[in-house]
């Protein structure tokens, strides 16, 4: 699976959007972009994913760049709830296997 | 309903124990894998299985055997446990849709402490 780069650890204002970035500079055509998260003492859970076009969901957005070497996830929003360690992975097509990095760690403050 | 079912939550253990995880999970997906969380917070595929047959095995010591004896069920059973063998073990499941793979669904943990 290709590489991702985040960022360790990010922090936000409650009730106020935040922008996760991720890069993948060596992005393959059929990589996909997967984002999960885990919440303290949780296994992860699915958020979003995306190939080439912005995706949006319940959860959050995603914007892909045009040239597919970095993404963002957006959450609208932000609450308490969403502190948690937010993992950017990119998964071949076909291929269940996860590879998890070290994610971001976003902390949301009152 | 949980949909990834592990049992038990916690286990404590002396070294050279043996002992079993079990995992359930209720969505009719196909494929079922372990993952370990250590204490540095790296999560690493073990093992996965579709409908009961092993597909990959990464690289883990013999000591760790995993069991499926259905597509719904996939148990891991750890032989000789060692003090590095501490760790969260996570269950999850998944079933491949178009537009590539969609959604893990991952258990809640089962913490394994070894003294």
């Amino acid at each position: 699976d290709a590489k991702t780069t985040q960022p360790n650890s990010m922090e936000s204002n409650e009730e106020e959007p935040v922008h996760l970035p991720c890069n993948h500079s060596t992005i393959s055509g059929t990589d996909y972009i997967h984002w999960y998260r885990q919440l303290p003492s949780q296994g992860p859970e699915y958020v979003i994913h995306g190939l080439t076009s912005n995706v949006n969901n319940r959860m959050a957005s995603l914007a892909i760049a045009e040239d597919r070497k970095s993404s963002t996830l957006i959450l609208h929003r932000a609450t308490l709830r969403d502190a948690a360690v937010y993992y950017c992975i990119l998964r071949d097509f076909g291929n269940e296997k996860l590879t998890f990095g070290t994610g971001t760690r976003l902390t949301i403050i009152p | 309903d949980t949909a990834v079912s592990q049992t038990p939550k916690y286990l404590v253990t002396q070294m050279g124990n043996d002992k079993s995880i079990k995992c359930e999970q209720n969505l009719g997906h196909d494929t079922m894998y372990w993952y370990k969380q250590d204490s540095k917070k790296f999560l690493k595929i073990m093992f996965s299985y579709n409908n009961k047959e092993l597909i990959i095995n990464e690289t883990v010591p013999n000591r760790f055997s995993p069991k499926s004896p259905d597509k719904a069920h996939l148990n891991l059973h750890i032989n000789s446990l060692e003090l590095g063998d501490s760790a969260v073990y996570f269950c999850a499941s998944s079933q491949v849709v178009s537009e590539g793979s969609y959604g893990y669904t991952f258990g809640s943990g089962t913490r394994l402490t070894v003294v």
